[in-house]
């Protein structure tokens, strides 16, 4: 199986801040790379697909780049509502999918 | 509008089984296939199989073989997903998540049930 790992496990930001989140595959897997958030109690909701695709109806602070093993998530300015946990996922080995194991980002 | 609706909160003894369904709408149910995803308390997201609605073929994960049976029913639009032999470690909150692809072959999961709480407790 191909591992996932995200880093940080957790960090805190303030609204306004720049955030990136890292996720390393353990093998190459292109741009087979997607992003979910998920806020407590609710499912994940998608952000990015293949690396640096925007999902539509998301808001343009987000935004995803890398390609091989090394990718990043990025939020450019920090809103109230972008509190949550942040999941990669690896699609190169569809249907036999993996995550990460998640990056809570919260309120300094 | 699409959506994926779930059966209800379920409590099991450990060694039952749980079926959890995910009824689909606005979309043309066997044009897509469906993940089924797991999360246990403060866990990660966890893989635990794939069906094509459309043919119904199969795929799980290794750590569930034996255990896991996902089918459908086209004529209802319904994925279900039943887990067997119950143990304590698999309560956890269960999701059906639409497959959908973008740019030719990156696929993602961009439609996803609210999700169904299975508690396993003697």
């Amino acid at each position: 199986d191909i591992q996932m790992t995200q880093s940080p496990s957790s960090l805190s930001a303030s609204v306004g801040d720049r955030v990136t989140i890292t996720c390393r595959a353990s093998q190459s897997i292109s741009s087979y790379l997607n992003w979910y958030q998920q806020k407590p109690g609710k499912a994940p909701k998608l952000l990015i697909y293949a690396a640096s695709s925007l999902q539509s109806g998301v808001p343009s602070r987000f935004s995803g780049s890398g390609s091989g093993t090394d990718f990043t998530l990025t939020i450019s300015s920090l809103q109230p509502e972008d509190f949550a946990t942040y999941y990669c996922q690896q699609s190169y080995s569809t249907p036999r999918i993996t995550f990460g194991q998640g990056t809570r980002l919260e309120i300094k | 509008q699409v959506q994926l609706v779930q059966s209800g909160a379920e409590v099991k003894k450990p060694g039952a089984s749980v079926k959890v369904s995910c009824k689909a709408s606005g979309y043309t149910f066997t044009s897509y296939a469906m993940h089924w995803v797991r999360q246990a308390p403060g866990q990660r997201l966890e893989w635990m199989g794939w069906i094509n609605a459309g043919n119904g073929n199969t795929k799980y994960s290794q750590k569930f073989q034996g255990r896991v049976t996902i089918t459908r029913d086209t004529s209802a639009s319904t994925a279900y997903m039943e887990l067997s032999s119950l143990r304590s470690e698999d309560t956890a909150v269960y999701y059906c998540a639409r497959e959908d692809a973008g740019l030719g072959d990156y696929y993602y999961m961009d439609v996803w049930g609210k999700g169904t709480t299975v508690t396993v407790s003697s």
